[in-house]
C-alpha cells in the first residue's frame, strides 16, 4: 500500500485559513487521494476526496500537486470544531478499496 | 437514529471469553469495514466485505472473525479475547464512488464500540 506522510500536529487561529500538508510520493495512477477527520471520541468523518484535479465541498478545498505526489487540505476558516485528528489516505480499488489509517496530524484552533 | 449502529458502545470483559460486535446500517451500503484504534494512533482494518458473500482479511485479522449475516448486518467477534484487544472498534459502510470506475466512495463510522479485555 502507498503511503502517506502528515506532519504530526498544527495549530491554527480561529477564523484563519488552515493548510495541511501530506505527501504521497509513491502514489500510483488508481489511488485516490481522501481525507479523513476524527474530532474527540467519535468515528472518523469523510471530508474530501480527489484523483488529480483540485476539489472543493462545502467542508474544504483539495488541492493535488501537479505530479500528484503531494496534496494540501484546505479549511478556509478555521473554527473551535475544527480542532481534530487529520487523515490523509491513498484509496486504490484494485486493492479492495480499503482505507488505510495513517498517524495523522492533530490540528489544534486557538481562540 | 445513526446511519451505522454498533453494540455494545462499552464492554468489559476477561481473558478467554467469546465476544461479539455487532454493526448495523441503514444506509443500504453493500460494502462494509471493522477496524480498531489503540489509544494515539490511527484506525487499522481487521476485515471487511463487499456483499453478503464476500468476506476479506484486513492488516490485523489474527485473532478475529467476522461474520455478514445480511446487507445491513456485520459481526465482529473475538473467539478468545486477550488483553491486548483492548481497544476502540469501529465499524464502517461504503458505496460506490461518482467518478472513475476504481472511486470507492466515502466510508460511513459508527460512533464505535470500547472494549476492555482485563
Amino acid at each position: 500500500d502507498a503511503k502517506t506522510t502528515q506532519p504530526n500536529s498544527m495549530e491554527s487561529n480561529e477564523e484563519e485559513p488552515v493548510h495541511l500538508p501530506c505527501n504521497h510520493s509513491t502514489i500510483s495512477g488508481t489511488d485516490y487521494i481522501h481525507w479523513y477527520r476524527q474530532l474527540p471520541s467519535q468515528g472518523p468523518e469523510y471530508v474530501i476526496h480527489g484523483l488529480t484535479s483540485n476539489v472543493n465541498n462545502r467542508m474544504a478545498s483539495l488541492a493535488i500537486a501537479e505530479d500528484r505526489k503531494s496534496s494540501t487540505l484546505i479549511l478556509h476558516r478555521a473554527t473551535l470544531r475544527d480542532a481534530a485528528v487529520y487523515y490523509c489516505i491513498l484509496r486504490n480499488y484494485n486493492q479492495g478499496g480499503k482505507l488505510i489509517f495513517g498517524q495523522g496530524t492533530e490540528l489544534s484552533v486557538k481562540p | 437514529d445513526a446511519d451505522v449502529t454498533q453494540t455494545p458502545r462499552n464492554r468489559i470483559t476477561k481473558t478467554g471469553k467469546r465476544i461479539m460486535l455487532e454493526c448495523s446500517q441503514t444506509k443500504g451500503h453493500d460494502r462494509m469495514y471493522w477496524y480498531r484504534q489503540d489509544p494515539g494512533l490511527g484506525l487499522r482494518l481487521i476485515y471487511y466485505s463487499f456483499d453478503v458473500k464476500d468476506i476479506n482479511k484486513g492488516e490485523i485479522s489474527d485473532g478475529y472473525s467476522v461474520s455478514r449475516q445480511a446487507q445491513a448486518k456485520f459481526s465482529l467477534s473475538l473467539e478468545s479475547a486477550i488483553p491486548n484487544q483492548t481497544a476502540l472498534y469501529f465499524c464502517a459502510t461504503s458505496d460506490l464512488g461518482q467518478g472513475a470506475p476504481w472511486d470507492t466512495g466515502e466510508l460511513f463510522f459508527g460512533e464505535g464500540s470500547r472494549l476492555t479485555v482485563l
